[in-house]
């Protein structure tokens, strides 16, 4: 199972809204509604952000938004904050006749200009 | 609140077996949940690389099955991460975490990690 494609990075102002794709295929993306988003600060361990492609879990502001169309989906961050300058990592479950489980995404780097 | 803990060797030689622990505080293993490692390179993104239930079933990521093991002890509320005949590749953080999933997939608590060397 290929890791999903993301973007190796993304930038924006504060203020600003930006959208980090994720993509993957019909037997991960595509085919489930068990997209989650982590957010990473450096030496620090992943926090989750999304999941089930745009549930956000209690704590995690409302400028986390998620959806999906097909074999992609999107994290947007609307309303950029210094703090949110970090790595995300999507992932997604992932099942066939060969595999059954979880699979990441490459991670972005998104800098706040 | 629920904390998860890792703990084991910083070090290990090449060909010999890496073995990690985590002690889960917060919450009973045996009351359910999915339990899982993950790790990640230095520099690098996350690798899924396997999952147990309380009742020891598990899932592995097929490219290390062969080299995983992975256990339960509800008695001691901990789970624990073998991999064998480690090699420089293997060199990574490793995260213990909580897997929610039944309609859901996702981890949703997480350790703080610990850094493994495989190194002469």
């Amino acid at each position: 199972q290929s890791a999903l494609t993301q973007p190796r990075s993304v930038s924006g102002s504060p203020g600003q809204s930006v959208t980090i794709s994720c993509t993957g295929t019909s037997s991960d993306v595509g085919g489930y509604n068990y997209v989650s988003w982590y957010q990473q600060h450096p030496g620090k361990a992943p926090k989750l952000m999304i999941y089930d492609v745009s549930k956000r879990p209690s704590g995690v502001p409302d400028r986390f938004s998620g959806s999906k169309s097909g074999n992609t989906a999107s994290l947007t961050i609307s309303g950029l904050q210094a703090e949110d300058e970090a790595d995300y990592y999507c992932c997604s479950y992932a099942g066939s006749y060969t595999f059954d489980g979880v699979v990441f995404g490459g991670g972005t780097k998104l800098t706040v200009l | 609140q629920v904390q998860l803990q890792e703990s084991g060797p910083g070090l290990v030689k090449p060909s010999e077996t890496l073995s990690l622990t985590c002690a889960v505080s917060g919450y009973s293993i045996s009351s359910g949940y999915y339990w899982g490692w993950i790790r990640q390179p230095p520099g690098k993104g996350l690798e899924w690389i396997g999952s147990i239930y309380h009742s020891g079933s598990t899932y592995y990521n097929p490219s290390l099955k062969s080299r995983v093991t992975i256990s339960v002890d509800t008695s001691k509320n901990q789970f624990s991460l073998k991999l064998s005949s480690v090699t420089a590749a293997d060199t990574a953080v490793y995260y213990c975490a909580r897997l929610v999933l039944w309609t859901t997939y996702y981890f949703d608590y997480w350790g703080q990690g610990t850094l493994v060397t495989v190194s002469s």
